[in-house]
């Protein structure tokens, strides 16, 4: 099935360094989320993306929605320790409803 | 109380054996899913279900049934778990016409 490529797959990063990831794709989508989940939960809803070249920040959090529809990029600024997590992408394809396709996650380490 | 409740948060049980993963839901949501997070493959769609009479099968559903008993119930059955059926499970909801999921906390299978 139609898969998210989303890098880098881990990161280990020292409080204070800004991060970045991204997720790319083959196919063109009409939405583009982004998730972060951490130990012994479910993912949580950080920023959503609704039009092409939208940028959208939500604290220290700022993602962008691709001009071609086909990536979409996660900036963390200033990471702290609480930032530790799986973050993931998610993307919803044309005429799919509310089915989303999800990225393979970047796992996210800070370092005091 | 969580939005989204699964039970049990995890299990282990035996190969061959039949398993229920339930979902429970105050959010009023029409729509359902079900998720397996496997390490390195991000969250893939088992099944899915758009109003109580509506089942839908998603990228991964051989080896798994489920029954939407009611709107806010959407359980998850292995009738004959195998070991590569050991992950993570999310149950998630989403409004009609939205696309935002909102998560459960997992639950944990291991089938030995």
């Amino acid at each position: 099935g139609q898969q998210l490529n989303q890098s880098p797959q881990s990161m280990f990063i020292q409080e204070g360094e800004d991060v970045s990831m991204n997720c790319t794709s083959s196919s063109i989508f009409n939405t583009w989320l982004w998730y972060k989940q951490e130990p012994g939960e479910g993912p949580v809803l950080l920023i959503a993306l609704y039009k092409a070249g939208e940028l959208t920040s939500n604290g220290r959090l700022t993602a962008q929605f691709g001009i071609t529809r086909k990536d979409s990029f996660l900036n963390i600024s200033a990471s702290i320790p609480s930032d530790v997590g799986i973050y993931f992408c998610a993307g919803q394809l044309p005429g799919t409803a509310s089915k989303l396709t999800f990225g393979t996650g970047t796992r996210l380490q800070v370092t005091l | 109380d969580a939005d989204v409740t699964q039970t049990p948060r995890n299990r282990i049980t035996k190969t061959g054996k039949r398993i229920m993963l339930e979902c429970s839901q105050t959010k009023g949501h029409d729509r359902m899913y079900w998720y397996r997070q496997d390490p390195g493959l991000g969250l893939r769609l088992i099944y899915y279900s758009f109003d109580v009479k509506d089942i839908n099968k998603g990228e991964i559903s051989d080896g798994y049934s489920v029954s939407r008993q009611a709107q806010a119930k959407f359980s998850l059955s292995l009738e004959s778990a195998i070991p590569n059926q050991t992950a993570l499970y999310f149950c998630a909801t989403s409004g009609t016409g939205a696309n935002v999921l909102t998560f459960g906390a997992g639950s944990r299978l291991t089938v030995l």
